[in-house]
């Protein structure tokens, strides 16, 4: 069975500032994506980013990026020029690419302060 | 268009009710999967069903069901509610395996 794990429980980043967020992961599969999710207080799940295991590139998305590093199954998300607005929880996922299932496996959860 | 749409938002039942929670999925979605919340527990996944057929199913005890309709519509059913049920529930729905999963806002479900 595949493992998230995210070791920060906090984190805090000043306004404009650069924060990185942890993540690590098992699995015995070649093959998989890797997500991360933010959760506001209206408690909806935001698809942040996604990395495909097969791309060596990693992944960015505006202001968000990843570090993905498959032989050390780690995958952590960047956030440049912190808002206000990106204070959340942020959750890891992960997602095999075999088979017809999409179940996401989560990480236990990051909550990001954003200060002035 | 429309996003992940979660009825009702917020419910309490007692100890021994059962309770029905309804996901609307993305137009064109054929994909949705359920997840519960916790505090203790984490995001837990229950089922996902696609094309009115359960694909994968959680670790959860059998009060938990679910089912899809023919226009991707799915409801999940938990009979004789334990206090321990109180969580949040989340439903994604993606167009396919390999694709982003959009979640709802939640019903978040309050046993006393």
């Amino acid at each position: 069975a595949q493992t998230v794990t995210q070791s920060q429980p906090e984190m805090s980043v000043q306004e404009a500032e650069t924060v990185t967020l942890s993540c690590t992961y098992d699995t015995s599969e070649s093959d998989y994506y890797l997500f991360w999710y933010k959760q506001p207080p209206s408690r909806q799940m935001i698809l942040v980013i996604r990395q495909e295991a097969y791309k060596q590139q990693n992944a960015t998305e505006n202001r968000f990026s990843v570090n993905f590093q498959k032989a050390a199954k780690s995958f952590s998300l960047k956030i440049s020029d912190s808002q206000l607005g990106d204070a959340a929880m942020y959750f890891c996922a992960y997602r095999s690419a075999g088979g017809t299932a999409s179940k996401l496996t989560f990480g236990t959860g990051t909550r990001l302060q954003v200060t002035l | 268009k429309a996003g992940v749409t979660q009825t009702p938002r917020y419910l309490i039942k007692t100890r021994g009710q059962q309770v029905t929670l309804s996901c609307s999925p993305i137009s064109g979605h054929r994909s949705v999967s359920w997840y519960q919340q916790t505090p203790g527990q984490g995001l837990q996944f229950l089922f996902e069903y696609f094309s009115e057929t359960q694909r994968n199913k959680g670790n959860f005890p059998g009060r938990f069901s679910g089912r899809q309709f023919s226009n991707s519509r799915s409801e999940m059913n938990v009979s004789t509610l334990e206090l321990g049920d109180s969580a949040l529930y989340l439903c994604a729905s993606s167009w396919g395996t390999a694709s982003k999963a959009f979640f709802g806002q939640g019903t978040r479900l309050t046993v006393v």
